[in-house]
């Protein structure tokens, strides 16, 4: 149980285009999902907090307008990047906890590279 | 302010040998502590947590881990390791409602 699916798995698009990131929670519901980036040989750092129905709660430093978040139902959260210059590069992982159940921790998708050239 | 430690950043160790990964928190009070293993390229994948209760906590692939409160430690544990458990560790800790906080990780190699 608790799997959580990330897609696409690797994107290559040119500067300036918009990319979407999909997570979804395939057995449970998740009524909260977080965004991570991971630089290279470095630990995951939190980029935001996806609650279902609300506005996503952004860590400081992380620019609203450039990563949207859309958490539209329980098992869905979508990660969009706007407007991807090359300094966006980086591998993005997605986590969901289910909402249905005493505390439980956090389970990952299998993460995004996204390489713009 | 909310810390966790991993010292090592990379340890080797020879197959069939005994791993212990080493993890120290900074927090006021007993937080929700895990462990979680990276593959290259790859999500995480959560090996144990420890909640409450039994403070030697077992999981997946073979791993243990203890909680010592009086050292602030998570530390994980194999007795026997495979060339196949080379791979990142982290250690992570949360307090509910919070946000979960990584270590930096530590990079396991196995010697054949």
């Amino acid at each position: 149980g608790a799997v959580v699916s990330q897609h696409p798995s690797r994107v290559i698009c040119k500067s300036g285009t918009s990319v979407k990131i999909e997570c979804r929670s395939l057995d449970f519901q998740a009524t909260t999902m977080f965004w991570y980036r991971q630089f290279p040989k470095q630990s995951l750092m939190l980029m935001a907090t996806s609650n279902e129905g609300s506005k996503a709660t952004y860590e400081q430093g992380v620019e609203k307008d450039k990563f949207l978040i859309n958490h539209a139902s329980l098992t869905l959260s979508t990660l969009t990047v706007t407007s991807a210059h090359p300094e966006d590069s980086s591998f993005y992982i997605c986590s969901a906890r289910d909402g249905g159940k005493d505390f439980q921790p956090q389970h990952f998708g299998d993460g995004t590279r996204l390489s713009i050239l | 302010a909310q810390s966790v430690t991993q010292p090592d950043i990379h340890i080797t160790v020879s197959e069939g040998a005994s791993l212990e990964l080493r993890c120290n928190y900074s927090y006021g009070a007993t937080p929700y502590l895990f462990w979680y293993v990276q593959s290259p390229g790859q999500g995480l994948q959560l090996l144990l947590k420890y909640f409450s209760g039994d403070t030697l906590v077992q999981g997946i692939k073979g791993f243990e881990a203890e909680f010592k409160r009086s050292q602030s430690s998570f530390n994980l544990r194999k007795p026997s390791v495979h060339w196949s458990d080379a791979a990142e560790y982290f250690c992570a800790v949360e307090e509910y409602g919070n946000k979960l906080v990584f270590g930096a990780g530590t990079i396991l190699r196995v010697k054949s």
